[in-house]
């Protein structure tokens, strides 16, 4: 069975810090993707990891997938208070065309 | 504007009284899915649509159904709610696939008194 198990479930910090969230699993995965929620919204796509080894930059959001392609970290530099939210990760099933999710890792920035 | 909408957002009802959660996406997208969000239990999808008329069962579909009878339109109902489907409902699109990028309604937050 695919599972994909996110770290920390839950994260509060000042303004201005560095932080790393995790997504890790036993089975590879073709690919990644990571979302974030906001309070009263739907996910929304921040990016998706294809390649092991993979590393994506989005502003200050590092995204990396591992070589084994088993897991994936986010990375976000100098956090924000608008980084406040839900961060998803999901990944494609082996068996059909859906995707697994993460619990998520709920993060909260203090000004 | 590219967009999923889902109607209503809020929905207080009572046990075993219909409801129907209509949910459109104006991208022509093929694959049209609805999830529920539990605390600590993340997304999982109740339901999944590949195409017009084909429909199958997600993770959780037990007391739910689902039509595809327009590409757009994706209603979810609920035939006789149960106080465990108090949840925060969503619909998603994607282009082509479940494993594509999915594209998020705004929610839909249930009670089942």
């Amino acid at each position: 069975t695919q599972l994909l198990e996110q770290s920390p479930q839950f994260l509060s910090i000042q303004e201005g810090e560095n932080l790393t969230v995790y997504c890790n699993s036993s089975s590879v995965f073709s690919s990644l993707q990571w979302y974030r929620q906001e309070p009263g919204e739907g996910p929304v796509l921040l990016v998706t990891v294809v390649t092991g080894g993979e590393v994506k930059k989005l502003k200050r959001l590092t995204f990396q997938f591992g070589d084994a392609r088993k897991d994936s970290s986010l990375h976000i530099t100098a956090a924000q208070p608008g980084d406040t939210g839900l961060y998803l990760c999901a990944g494609p099933m082996d068996s059909n065309y859906q995707l697994i999710w993460g619990a998520g890792t709920k993060l909260i920035i203090k000004p | 504007e590219a967009q999923v909408t889902q109607n209503p957002r809020y929905l207080i009802t009572v046990t075993g009284k219909k409801l129907t959660v209509t949910c459109s996406q104006n991208m022509n997208h093929e694959y049209m899915s609805w999830y529920r969000q539990d605390p600590g239990l993340g997304l999982r999808q109740i339901y999944y649509s590949m195409n017009v008329e084909v429909t199958d069962k997600g993770d959780v579909p037990e007391g739910y159904k689902v039509s595809r009878k327009e590409k757009r339109n994706f209603p979810l109902i609920l035939e006789s709610p149960s106080p465990n489907q108090t949840s925060l409902y969503f619909c998603a699109s994607s282009l082509w696939t479940g494993d594509y990028e999915q594209y998020f309604g705004p929610g839909t937050r249930l009670t089942v008194t």
